[in-house]
C-alpha cells in the first residue's frame, strides 16, 4: 500500500544541536516530496520540495533534504536548532495531483 | 499579498447543526482542499476541487459537504451526520500541475458545546 511514515512522534534537541527528521515513503514510482512545518493553532508551511536533479535541496530558515532512492526516504536536516524551530513537521509526497501526508514529527527545542 | 483566508478562526458547533468553514484564495489556483487534522494522526483529505462546479470525495467525506461555484471560493459544510466534529480544518490549494506544492490557510477549530 502506498504510505508515507515519519518514524519519530517526537523529538527533542538542544538549541544549537544538529536536527535530522526522518521520512520514508512506499510509492511505485519516485514522488515528488516535500516538507511542511506546522507552528501550534496554524496552517502548514512549505519549507522544501523534490522533484528532480540534484538530491540535496534547500529550502528556507536553513533547512535541507536528502533524497535516496535507494532507502525511499526524504530526511530533513538542520545543523544548528534555533528555538524558534519549535513546531510539527509534515513529510509529503505527490503522485500525480494527489498528495500524502505523514503523520507528523513534534519537535522541542531545549535551552 | 495574496493567500488562503479561513474563517472564523474558531468555531462551536451545537448537537444537530450544520456549519459551514469558509475558504478564499486569491492565488488564481485552480485546485483546492479540505483537510482535517487530529493529534497524532496528520491530515485526512475530506474533499477537493479541480475546477470550478466539480468536486471529488477524499479519504473522510462521509458527513461533509462542499460547493465550488466559485474559483476563488470552496466552503465546507459540516453536517449532523458527523459524529466527530471536533478538529482542526485546514484548506490549500494549488496550481493544477503535477508536482505543485498545495499552500495553505492558517485552518478553523471546530469544537462541540
Amino acid at each position: 500500500a502506498q504510505s508515507v511514515t515519519q518514524p519519530d512522534i517526537h523529538i527533542t534537541v538542544s538549541e544549537g544541536a544538529s536536527l535530522e527528521l526522518r521520512c520514508n515513503y512506499s510509492y511505485g514510482a519516485t514522488p515528488y516530496l516535500f516538507w511542511y512545518v506546522q507552528s501550534p493553532g496554524q496552517g502548514l508551511q512549505l519549507l522544501l520540495k523534490y522533484f528532480s536533479g540534484d538530491t540535496l535541496v534547500q529550502g528556507i530558515k536553513g533547512f535541507e533534504a536528502e533524497f535516496k532512492r535507494s532507502q525511499s526516504s526524504f530526511n530533513l536536516r538542520k545543523p544548528s536548532v534555533h528555538w524558534s524551530d519549535a513546531a510539527e513537521y509534515f513529510c509529503a509526497v505527490g503522485i500525480n495531483n494527489d498528495m500524502r501526508f505523514g503523520a507528523g514529527t513534534r519537535l522541542t527545542v531545549k535551552p | 499579498d495574496g493567500g488562503i483566508t479561513q474563517s472564523p478562526k474558531y468555531l462551536f458547533r451545537k448537537e444537530g447543526q450544520n456549519v459551514t468553514l469558509s475558504c478564499e484564495q486569491n492565488l488564481n489556483h485552480d485546485a483546492m482542499y479540505w483537510y482535517r487534522q487530529d493529534p497524532g494522526q496528520g491530515l485526512r483529505l475530506i474533499y477537493y476541487s479541480q475546477i470550478v462546479n466539480d468536486f471529488q470525495k477524499g479519504d473522510i467525506a462521509e458527513g461533509y459537504s462542499v460547493s465550488r461555484e466559485k474559483k476563488e471560493s470552496f466552503p465546507l459544510t459540516v453536517t449532523s451526520a458527523q459524529k466527530n466534529p471536533t478538529a482542526f480544518y485546514l484548506c490549500a490549494s494549488r496550481v493544477d500541475r503535477s508536482g505543485q506544492p498545495q499552500h495553505f490557510g492558517d485552518g478553523t477549530r471546530l469544537s462541540i458545546l
